[in-house]
């Protein structure tokens, strides 16, 4: 299997459960990233990872929870979730913070729905 | 706060017309790229551009960076309904890549 894995693609969950959103890279890059995709909204980075190490974070509420247990794989643990967190969520990675960026790969994104 | 404005937000052409979608910033980029998005899916990478003038073809369509870094263009000739999505810039400004600026979209509609 190749490029970026994201799983479950959908997702409902009522505001006082607790799930994951899984993402795996096959790729060999060493970045990875959380991003939220809201109607009309742009692209809201959520975390990154360099090397297994979170180095942002960007003011998200303590409800999301990041895990990266090894380079290719990355979590989004949620609890307590509210429903304008219903979103579009999508996992990326890409080589990493030297040279010139070439981009990202995105995965196909886990639709939420907070009920 | 650095942004990307993007024009047109959307467009609705027939089948074989073209079109031109503009990114435009007051900062300079150190390489630029373009994304299209279909419903329910991820972005996927079309193009890198790196230097001021740089133009690049992949097909039907041509991307253009401005001379200062600062702007972007992407052309489609004789637009297909397979090119319908959602049209993305997104940019590094200096050195920390992860300072990634996502533009703000150009919704596109091909009709057969």
């Amino acid at each position: 299997e190749t490029g970026v894995t994201q799983t479950p693609r959908h997702l409902v969950m009522g505001m006082t459960n607790k799930k994951s959103l899984k993402c795996e890279q096959h790729l060999g890059h060493n970045a990875m990233y959380w991003y939220k995709q809201s109607a009309k909204k742009p692209l809201e980075l959520m975390f990154v990872y360099s090397l297994e190490e979170r180095v942002e974070n960007n003011s998200v509420p303590s409800r999301f929870s990041p895990e990266c247990p090894n380079s290719s794989h990355l979590f989004l643990h949620l609890h307590t979730l509210q429903p304008e967190d219903s979103a579009l969520y999508l996992c990326a990675s890409s080589q990493g913070f030297t040279g010139v960026h070439y981009g990202y790969t995105f995965g196909s994104g886990t639709r939420l729905t907070v009920v | 706060t650095q942004l990307l404005e993007q024009s047109p937000q959307f467009l609705s052409i027939q089948e074989g017309e073209n079109l031109t979608v503009y990114c435009n910033s007051s900062s300079v980029f150190s390489s630029l790229q373009w994304y299209r998005q279909e419903p329910g899916e991820g972005p996927v990478l079309l193009v890198t551009v790196v230097t001021g003038g740089e133009v690049k073809k992949l097909k039907r369509l041509t991307f253009q960076f401005g001379d200062a870094r600062k702007d972007s263009s992407l052309h489609i000739t004789a637009a297909q309904p397979g090119d319908t999505g959602l049209y993305l810039c997104a940019g590094v400004v200096g050195a920390r890549t992860y300072k990634y600026i996502f533009g703000t979209g150009t919704r596109l509609k091909v009709l057969a």
